[in-house]
């Protein structure tokens, strides 16, 4: 059974960092590029960033380029998403999904930026 | 970027009875490689999403056929025919035809 399982979220000051990781199983985590998504508390669905299957290749949206990196450990089968320089806007569900079709979504990681 | 519209934003429909939902881009999603970059995904209430339909027309693992989606390089539709209990939520269309990706804003489907 496939299963991604995020970690790492809470509750965090402006300006400050975070970092997420999604660990992966049931599937072999090497072959599929993976993305991170994100969910503002009831708001739709929003793309973050992505990085290719062997990590050679990340893309981010605009509003976290160079605040964020996407990363991965494909020993460890294991996604991460550093956060910095934390925006309350930032505030959000954060999900980690298999592959370019997203077939397959973790439970969500919270992430709150407040003071 | 590339700006998806739905409609409706809700819809109520009667167990049984089927559903559309539109999906319209703001530009092609027809890729070079002929492959139409559209996809849905349904959110159940306090649930994360899943994928339904993947390059417009084919649907995913363990999706039942009662779920079907067509259209053309703009326009798209979802329909949902003889609707159940477990379709009630939200549902997304999405493009991965260049980045950023974008998602519509979503459809909430409910039961009468």
């Amino acid at each position: 059974e496939v299963q991604l399982v995020e970690s790492g979220g809470g509750l965090v000051q402006p300006g400050r960092s975070m970092k997420l990781s999604c660990a992966a199983s049931g599937f072999t985590f090497s072959n599929y590029g993976m993305a991170w998504v994100r969910q503002a508390p009831t708001k739709g669905l929003e793309w973050v960033a992505t990085i290719s299957y062997d990590g050679s290749s990340t893309y981010y949206r605009d509003s976290v380029k160079g605040r964020f990196t996407i990363s991965r450990d494909n020993a460890k089968s294991t996604l991460y998403l550093q956060m910095n320089s934390l925006r309350s806007e930032d505030t959000a569900t954060y999900y980690c999904t298999r592959g370019y079709k997203m077939d397959a979504w973790g439970q969500g990681a919270s992430v709150t930026v407040s003071s | 970027d590339i700006v998806l519209t739905q409609a409706p934003l809700s819809v109520s429909v009667t167990p049984g009875e089927s559903a559309s939902i539109s999906c319209r881009s703001s530009k092609s999603l027809l890729s070079s490689k002929g492959i139409t970059s559209l996809y849905w995904y349904l959110q159940r209430p306090g649930k994360s999403p899943q994928l339904l339909i993947y390059q417009m027309s084919n649907l995913a693992s363990g999706v039942p056929d009662r779920f079907s989606s067509s259209g053309s390089e703009t326009d798209f539709t979802l329909k949902i025919s003889k609707v159940e209990t477990e379709d009630v939520g939200v549902y997304y269309c999405g493009h991965r035809l260049e980045y950023p990706y974008t998602f519509g804003a979503g459809t909430k489907l409910e039961l009468k």
